[in-house]
């Protein structure tokens, strides 16, 4: 089983649509990244979050210690945000390799 | 943006040739980190390193060896290229992750192809 989850894999909307992607993760964390990668392109941090909610923008990420689980939400989508959106954990102790831990990342397709 | 800049952006090498990828960072973050990315999976630590000299296996290390002489420089090289080590190479830095909740910066990842 895969530490770190992710739904859905794909995600098709329409420009406006509220979209909604989902992390969850068996291990102790102290802390979790959303990241976003373009096609073709490198990996940019989102947000990096340990408790609670952060905005950006029309991003908004959550987190659920108790429940170990974690949201991206776009508000307003644009096709520009079309791109995969990984969830990466720090585990708890800082982990035995000091690295993250990633999930296989959501291809998000918003259409004009 | 974070300054890291991998080389080359893009390379087909033979199976049985050696490979060096080259990560630069002008931060002088002490942590760099290699990580592969295939279809399938979610991006594995290949080698890491957190400091000059000093670094230690990822949980894919077969068939990959690290250098750190220098703080803004970590190389990644293939002794003897594969076609399973065709992949997409991304580097990454950090203040560190050990002890220290911090962001992580990514360079923009080099396509390997091994034929």
């Amino acid at each position: 089983k895969n530490e770190v989850e992710q739904s859905p894999q794909n995600l098709t909307a329409q420009e406006g649509e509220f979209i909604t992607i989902n992390c969850s993760y068996s291990v102790g964390i102290s802390a979790l990244h959303w990241l976003q990668q373009h096609p073709g392109g490198g990996i940019v941090s989102l947000f990096m979050l340990s408790s609670g909610k952060k905005k950006h923008g029309r991003l908004i990420a959550t987190i659920n210690i108790q429940e170990k689980h974690s949201s991206l939400h776009i508000t307003a989508s644009h096709p520009r945000d079309s791109a995969v959106y990984i969830c990466a954990v720090q585990g708890g102790d800082g982990g035995s390799q000091g690295n993250l831990i990633f999930g296989k990342g959501t291809k998000l397709s918003v259409k004009p | 943006d974070a300054g890291i800049t991998q080389s080359p952006r893009h390379k087909v090498t033979e199976t049985g040739t050696p490979v060096t990828l080259r990560c630069h960072q002008t931060e002088n973050h002490r942590y760099m980190y290699w990580y592969r990315q295939d279809p399938g999976h979610g991006l594995r630590l290949i080698h890491y390193s957190y400091g000059v000299k000093d670094t230690d296996k990822g949980e894919v290390s077969d068939g990959y060896s690290v250098s750190r002489s220098k703080t803004e420089d970590f190389l990644l090289t293939l002794e003897s290229a594969t076609s399973s080590q065709t992949s997409v190479y991304f580097c990454a830095i950090s203040v560190g992750f050990r002890t220290v909740n911090t962001e992580a910066f990514f360079g923009q990842g080099t396509r390997l192809t091994v034929v």
